[in-house]
């Protein structure tokens, strides 16, 4: 069973810029969300996609911004990068059956630091 | 609007001592609670979820928690911690698709020490 994989693990961008995160579902599931972590805070909920269509999204503008394949994998796409911007951010896949179903498996992790 | 409050921001705890970290919430609907660890630089790992039934949930890495209802609380708790215990812990409640206007919602998490 492959886990969740996000890339790149870290990366540097400067203020303005845009920037694509990427995520890979673990396999058999058909959900996937994405989360913001900023330093010594929880995780806060970006949007989940399901199906390919947006199926819920947080308290975050429209310069984040996403898309699911039809393999279930995920970009997550912020463009006019803010300082404010800097965090963890997480994909998580889940599937909407099954004994484990609505239970999120999260990927390690894209580190992004905003100069 | 939901919310999760984990009032420890860090808990010291004794190498074989037990441990209980609280977790109160806030939901419109029926809560589906969830206790996540993370290790440090690393994603999140499910150790528990409560959707429904029995009230008291068993989790992998010997945890536990108990929901109640009438505290709005889902307190996890293990009876002899390990060195590798220590991380951050965070409770989450939550739509059982984990979508919706809000997603999960997470505490700010509970930093757990270990003391040898």
């Amino acid at each position: 069973e492959t886990g969740v994989t996000q890339s790149p693990t870290h990366l540097i961008k400067t203020r303005g810029q845009q920037v694509t995160l990427r995520c890979s579902s673990q396999s058999g599931h058909n959900t996937v969300s994405w989360y913001q972590q900023a330093l010594g805070q929880g995780p806060q909920f970006i949007f989940q996609y399901y199906r390919e269509e947006e199926n819920g999204r947080g308290n975050f503008p429209p310069r984040f911004s996403g898309l699911q394949f039809p393999n279930y994998s995920s970009e997550l796409n912020v463009n006019a990068l803010e300082l404010d911007d800097s965090a963890l951010y997480l994909c998580a896949s889940s599937s909407r059956g099954g004994a484990r179903a609505g239970e999120l498996f999260f990927g390690e992790g894209s580190r992004l630091t905003v100069l | 609007a939901q919310s999760v409050t984990q009032p420890d921001i860090h808990i010291t705890v004794s190498e074989g001592a037990s441990l209980e970290l609280r977790c109160n919430y806030s939901y419109g609907a029926t809560p589906y609670l969830f206790w996540y660890v993370q290790s440090p630089g690393q994603g999140l790992q499910l150790l528990l979820k409560y959707f429904s039934g029995d009230t008291l949930v068993q989790g992998i890495k010997g945890f536990e928690a108990e929901f109640k209802r009438s505290q709005s609380s889902f307190n996890l708790r293990k009876p002899s911690v390990h060195w590798s215990d220590a991380a951050e812990y965070f409770c989450a409640v939550g739509p059982y698709s984990g979508g919706g206007a809000d997603g999960l919602t997470f505490g700010k998490g509970t930093h757990l020490i270990i003391q040898p």
